[in-house]
């Protein structure tokens, strides 16, 4: 079974500053989906970033992109000049390929609330 | 974008009593949704997958006959906690899935369930 793991709990960032959120993954499968989802205080869930594990390029989308290691199963979430408005839970999500018999259900880690610093 | 709404937001309820929590996609057609439940300041528990015109599935230790699931169209699938207890009470977020080549899964706002 997959599983993704998160190990920071929780992060502080100082406004303006870059933080780095970490995320590994397990899997057998060869194609799959890796994703980054913010849930701000509204509790509503909301796609930062997706990758392709196709893909070699990391994925980028404005002040967020990600590191991803296929070999290492990693998958680290960089916010640059971070703004207060990214104070938030974050998770890091996979979701296999319908290839390997998956329903396109995602598997989330546990989480990394962030906190963003004036 | 895709939207996903869900109702009620927010409800309260006596032990015994039977809510329906809605789910539906605004904008687009869902052949697939899906539902979870997180509890405060943990991450989402896939409690079931709802697929249109067919039955549900269940992740494990879920009961199906706790939390029915009815997919009756493209656009709504509804959770239905009978004889909801204490215990039940969580926070219920809804998904849809975007057929495409992400087959992207776009979010509800959730809903609250307190019992008394």
């Amino acid at each position: 079974a997959q599983t993704v793991t998160q190990s920071q709990p929780e992060m502080s960032v100082q406004e303006a500053e870059t933080v780095t959120l970490s995320c590994t993954y397990d899997t057998s499968e060869s194609d799959y989906y890796l994703f980054w989802y913010k849930q701000p205080p509204s509790r509503q869930m909301i796609l930062v970033i997706r990758q392709e594990a196709y893909k070699q390029q990391n994925a980028t989308e404005n002040r967020f992109s990600v590191n991803f290691q296929k070999a290492a199963k990693s998958f680290s979430l960089k916010i640059s000049d971070s703004q207060l408005g990214d104070a938030a839970m974050y998770f890091c999500a996979y979701k296999g390929g319908w290839g390997g018999g998956s329903q396109g259900n995602l598997i989330f880690g546990k989480g990394t609330k962030l906190s963003v610093k004036p | 974008g895709a939207v996903v709404s869900q109702h009620p937001s927010r409800v309260i309820c006596k032990s015994g009593t039977s809510v329906k929590i809605e789910c539906r996609s605004l904008d687009f057609q869902a052949t697939t949704m899906f539902w979870y439940r997180q509890f405060p300041k943990k991450s989402l528990m896939l409690m079931a997958t709802s697929n249109e015109g067919s039955k549900a599935t269940y992740e494990q230790g879920v009961e199906k006959d706790k939390f029915l699931i009815n997919h009756a169209s493209l656009t709504l699938s509804t959770l239905t906690v009978t004889s909801a207890h204490p215990e039940d009470s969580s926070f219920y977020i809804c998904s849809a899935n975007l057929a495409g080549l992400y087959n992207e899964q776009f979010f509800g706002p959730g809903t609250r369930l307190t019992v008394l």
